[in-house]
């Protein structure tokens, strides 16, 4: 049974800083997978979606990786802004039509 | 509209009401979800309808049973349910199920408060 851990549950940066969410799965064998935003009390927005042949995406100063072979993503945000605050959920799309969720990162970006 | 809406959005309800939650795609999908959200919990699939047809079915509570009309529309019909149901419901829909570069597409949700 796939399992996806996010690293760390919470994370709280000064305005401007660099940082990086980790996520990790514990079955290689994925289709692609799937870094998503979610804001308190609404549903999921897709940020970037990485297939298991790539190995990176970006998209304006979000910068995603995958190292399947390893298990590991990470989410990279640049120049963080107190509108990036939100919980960033990692998601892994298997040969079926499920979609298996890590816990996410809570990020609270201060002015 | 645009997008995939849920109505409502907030629902209180007793241990023995019938109550259902709606949700509708205008994107033109083929395929419909329903996931749960507790708190401090992953996301959990509970539903996978594909051009109306169920097609997963994750060991859900019969306390929840599905409908889907037709491929724009998706309800969760809701009876006897437990303080421990109480979440947040989201809906998403894709192009199809199982495709390579399918991405789903989340609606807001319906926050689930059961007394």
């Amino acid at each position: 049974k796939q399992e996806v851990t996010q690293i760390p549950a919470a994370l709280s940066v000064p305005e401007g800083e660099n940082l990086v969410l980790n996520c990790s799965f514990t079955d290689s064998a994925i289709y692609n997978l799937q870094w998503f935003r979610q804001d308190p009390g609404k549903g999921l927005t897709s940020l970037l979606l990485i297939q298991s042949s790539q190995r990176e995406q970006t998209s304006g100063r979000l910068n995603a990786s995958l190292d399947k072979s390893s298990g590991r993503s990470t989410l990279y945000i640049a120049a963080s802004q107190p509108g990036d605050s939100a919980t960033y959920l990692c998601a892994v799309k298997d040969s079926g039509s499920r979609l298996t969720f890590g816990e996410g990162t809570q990020l609270t970006v201060n002015p | 509209e645009t997008g995939v809406t849920q109505t409502p959005r907030h629902l209180v309800m007793g241990m023995t009401n019938k109550k259902s939650l709606k949700c509708e795609q205008h994107l033109g999908h083929n395929a419909m979800y329903w996931y749960k959200q507790s708190a401090k919990k992953p996301l959990e699939l509970m539903f996978v309808y594909s051009l109306e047809e169920r097609v997963e079915n994750n060991s859900v509570p019969s306390r929840f049973s599905p409908e889907c009309p037709n491929s724009s529309h998706l309800f969760l019909h809701l009876h006897t349910l437990q303080p421990e149901d109480s979440a947040l419901y989201l809906c998403a829909s894709s192009q199809a199920v199982g495709q390579f570069r399918d991405t789903q597409y989340f609606g807001p949700g319906t926050r689930l408060t059961v007394l």
